[in-house]
């Protein structure tokens, strides 16, 4: 069974540039969460999908971060502008369901540098 | 608001030590308890899953227990292996249905040959 894929594993850019991570789940998954991972730091959750409506989004920068996802399969997350604090690494994880005890499976990460 | 802890940031020990991890939350209300494994460049891999209901949990050299009441919460490896290097991090849930996980800063741990 293929894993959640990522793209890019890295991304550097300038301040006030804009950037777009994408993220693939586990087929089948209805449940995905975008986490961001600032270096020595837990991840944090931003945004959580259940099929493709939103579940949880308090903790998402609205002014310069957005989310989609389309058909409730793939997910994109944007940042726009970005800041130097926006660097971290960005985690996707997928779920058979939204249940505290369904496992969640994470991708790689893309790892964003921004100067 | 939660906040988990997790002391000490690194660890260092020889090869065959048994050794255990610590993590503390704040409010005991959680629902469950889980220890993840991050290696390098890679994701989270789910190790235990504790119910607040549960005490402990074991799979294979690992056993996790839990004290909600005291907001602790032990990662014990026996018999440490080069290949368990990694960071190990805790999470809480405060809902039955939700998967919202409240990270703490993770332990990484080194195992020497």
């Amino acid at each position: 069974e293929a894993g959640v894929a990522q793209s890019p594993r890295y991304k550097i850019i300038e301040k006030r540039q804009s950037v777009a991570f994408w993220c693939n789940p586990i087929s089948g998954h209805a449940t995905l969460y975008w986490y961001q991972q600032i270096l020595g730091q837990g991840p944090k959750l931003l945004i959580q999908f259940q099929n493709n409506g939103v579940v949880d989004d308090s903790q998402l920068p609205k002014d310069r971060f957005s989310a989609e996802r389309l058909k409730g399969v793939d997910s994109t997350l944007k940042i726009q502008p970005a800041k130097l604090e926006d660097s971290a690494v960005y985690l996707c994880a997928s779920s058979s369901g939204s249940l505290s005890t369904d496992t969640q499976y994470f991708g790689p990460g893309t790892r964003l540098t921004v100067l | 608001k939660q906040e988990v802890t997790q002391i000490p940031a690194a660890l260092s020990v020889p090869e065959g030590e048994n050794l255990v991890l610590n993590c503390s939350f704040t409010d005991s209300a959680i629902y469950n308890l889980q220890w993840f494994r991050q290696d390098p460049g890679k994701g989270l891999t789910s190790l235990l899953l504790i119910q607040s209901s549960q005490r402990e949990q074991t799979s294979g050299r690992l056993n996790a227990s839990l004290d909600k009441s005291s907001g602790r919460s032990t990662l014990y490896i026996a018999a440490s292996q080069p290949g368990d290097s990694a960071t190990y991090l805790c999470a809480v849930n405060l809902s039955s249905n939700t998967g919202k996980l409240i990270f703490g800063q993770g332990t990484t741990l080194q195992v020497k040959p």
